[in-house]
C-alpha cells in the first residue's frame, strides 16, 4: 500500500495569512505516461462528509474559491490557502488514486489563531 | 446533482455481519464510466478506502479488511451494498459511501452513517 503522511497534524494561522499542508507519499503517485500526479485534497468540516477540492495535484474542482492551491509532484505535495478566512476552518486530508488500495493522509487540522 | 444516502443498523453486535446499503439519486447507478466506493473514518479522523464496486460487479477492495468484505450492485433499485463479516469493535466508524468519479476522484459523498459495534 502507499503510505500517505501528512504535516503538520495541526495548524494554527491568522485570519488573513498564508496556510500550508503537506503531504508526503512513500512511492511515487506520478503516472508518468500522461503525465498526471494521482493526488486529491478534500475539505472535512465537523458533521459533514470531505468534500473534494482538489485533483491531479492542482487542479481546483468547480466553486472552489482561488484562495486554495495545490502543487507538487511524485511523492512530495502541498495544499496552500493564501488568505485564511473563518469559513477555512476544517481538517484536509490528503489522497492517492495512483493504486488500490486509494490510501488517505492522517489528516491535518487547521484552527484560526 | 447526484446525491447518495447510506443506511442500516446502527449498532451492531461483536462477530456479527455489518450491512449498509446506499441508495443514488438522481443519477442512474449503471450510467457513465462509474466506480461507487465504500470509506469509513475511525476515532481520530482515521479514513480507510474499503474498496469499490463497478455498475458491472467488478470489485476491488481493501486487502488490510481480508476476505470480510463483500460488495454488491443493484441496478433495478439504484444502490449498491456493502457486508462486513466477524465485526469487532475495530470496525466501529462512521462509514460513507461516494461516487469515483471520471477524474477517478470520490465526488460526491453520501452524508456517512455511524456504526458502532458493542454487545
Amino acid at each position: 500500500d502507499i503510505v500517505m503522511t501528512q504535516s503538520p497534524d495541526s495548524l494554527a494561522v491568522s485570519l488573513g495569512e498564508r496556510a500550508t499542508i503537506n503531504c508526503k507519499s512513500s512511492q511515487s503517485v506520478l503516472y508518468t505516461s500522461n503525465n498526471n500526479n494521482y493526488l486529491a485534497w478534500y475539505q472535512q468540516k465537523p458533521g459533514q462528509p470531505p468534500k473534494l477540492l482538489i485533483y491531479w495535484a492542482s487542479t481546483r474542482e468547480s466553486g472552489v474559491p482561488d484562495r486554495f492551491s495545490g502543487s507538487g509532484s511524485g511523492t512530495d505535495f502541498t495544499l496552500t490557502i493564501s488568505s485564511l478566512q473563518a469559513a477555512d476552518v476544517a481538517v484536509y486530508y490528503c489522497q492517492q488514486y495512483y493504486s488500490t488500495p486509494h490510501t488517505f493522509g492522517q489528516g491535518t487540522k487547521l484552527e484560526i489563531k | 446533482q447526484v446525491q447518495l444516502q447510506e443506511s442500516g443498523p446502527g449498532l451492531v453486535k461483536p462477530s456479527q455481519t455489518l450491512s449498509l446499503t446506499c441508495t443514488v439519486s438522481g443519477g442512474s447507478i449503471s450510467s457513465g464510466t462509474y466506480y461507487w466506493t465504500w470509506i469509513r473514518q475511525s476515532a481520530g479522523n482515521k479514513m480507510e478506502w474499503i474498496g469499490r464496486i463497478y455498475s458491472s460487479g467488478r470489485t476491488n477492495h481493501n486487502p488490510s479488511l481480508k476476505s470480510r468484505v463483500t460488495m454488491s450492485v443493484d441496478p433495478s433499485k439504484n444502490q449498491f451494498s456493502l457486508k462486513l463479516t466477524s465485526v469487532t469493535a475495530a470496525d466501529t466508524a462512521i462509514y460513507y459511501c461516494a461516487r469515483e468519479d471520471n477524474r477517478w476522484v470520490l465526488n460526491p459523498w453520501g452524508q456517512g452513517t455511524l456504526v458502532t459495534v458493542s454487545s
